[in-house]
C-alpha cells in the first residue's frame, strides 16, 4: 500500500491549488480517504474526508467553502483543490487511508488513518 | 467539536525507561481512541487502535489503555528508534480531531 502526493508549492494569499495523492496496492474505490495537514511546529489537524464512492464528503470548519475534496478511482488518485488560499493554511498535507468503504462516525466509529503519504508543502505567503 | 488534551507536551528519558503519555477527551468518547508516532520529517504512522489493540508490525513494548475520556499510551522499555512525537486521535465523531503531540526525547 503507497500513497504518493504531489502539487504543493509557494502560492500567493487568495491563491489556489490544486492536491493530488496517488495511491496503489490497495482497491483505492473501497476506501474513503482524508487530507490531514500539520502547521509548521504545530499538531496534526484534519482537513477533510470522502467516501469511496465520492458520494460523502466533510470538512473542517476551517476549510469549509474553501477546499473541496474528490476523487477518480479510474486513476486511483485523491484530489483537494484549495481556494482563496491564506497565510494560516501553510502546512504540510498528507493524505491518507481510512478503515472501510464508508466514512460515517455514527455508525463505524472504529476508523482511523493508516497509512499516510509521505506529505507535500503548502506555503502560501507574498 | 471534541478537544483533544496530551501530556505532557514533551518529556525527556533514557533507553530502557518506562514512558506513559495521556490524553484526555473533553466528552466520553467510548473507546474510539488511536494513536500515531511521527519521527521527524516523517508522516505519521498508526500505532495502537481503538484505545488497546496493537497495530500489526508495531512491537509489543506499545500498549494503549482507557475509555471515556482518559486514555494512555505506554511504551514498557523506550527504545533508541522510539525518539519521536506521539499524537492520539479520536473517530467517536466529526470533526476529526488530534492532540497537540507528545515529544518523546533522549535524556
Amino acid at each position: 500500500v503507497q500513497l504518493v502526493e504531489s502539487g504543493g508549492g509557494l502560492v500567493q494569499p487568495g491563491g489556489s491549488l490544486r492536491l493530488s495523492c496517488a495511491a496503489s496496492g490497495f482497491t483505492f474505490s473501497s476506501y474513503a480517504m482524508s487530507w490531514v495537514r500539520q502547521g509548521p511546529g504545530k499538531g496534526l489537524e484534519w482537513v477533510s474526508v470522502i467516501s469511496g464512492s465520492g458520494g460523502s464528503t466533510y470538512y473542517a470548519d476551517s476549510v469549509k467553502g474553501r477546499f473541496t475534496i474528490s476523487r477518480d478511482n479510474s486513476k486511483n488518485t485523491l484530489y483537494l483543490q484549495m481556494n482563496s488560499l491564506r497565510a494560516e493554511d501553510t502546512a504540510v498535507y498528507y493524505c491518507a487511508k481510512g478503515r472501510r468503504e464508508e466514512y460515517h462516525p455514527l455508525l463505524y466509529p472504529d476508523d482511523w488513518f493508516d497509512p499516510w503519504g509521505q506529505g507535500t508543502l503548502v506555503t502560501v505567503s507574498s | 467539536d471534541i478537544q483533544m488534551t496530551q501530556s505532557p507536551s514533551s518529556l525527556s528519558a533514557s533507553v530502557g525507561d518506562r514512558v506513559t503519555i495521556t490524553c484526555r477527551a473533553s466528552q466520553s468518547i467510548s473507546s474510539y481512541l488511536n494513536w500515531y508516532q511521527q519521527r521527524p520529517g516523517k508522516a505519521p504512522k498508526l500505532l495502537i487502535y481503538v484505545a488497546s489493540n496493537l497495530q500489526s508490525g508495531v512491537p509489543s513494548r506499545f500498549s494503549g489503555s482507557g475509555s471515556g475520556t482518559e486514555f494512555t499510551l505506554t511504551i514498557s522499555s523506550l527504545q533508541p528508534e522510539d525518539f519521536a512525537t506521539y499524537h492520539c486521535q479520536q473517530s467517536y465523531s466529526t470533526p476529526l480531531t488530534f492532540g497537540g503531540g507528545t515529544k518523546v526525547e533522549i535524556k
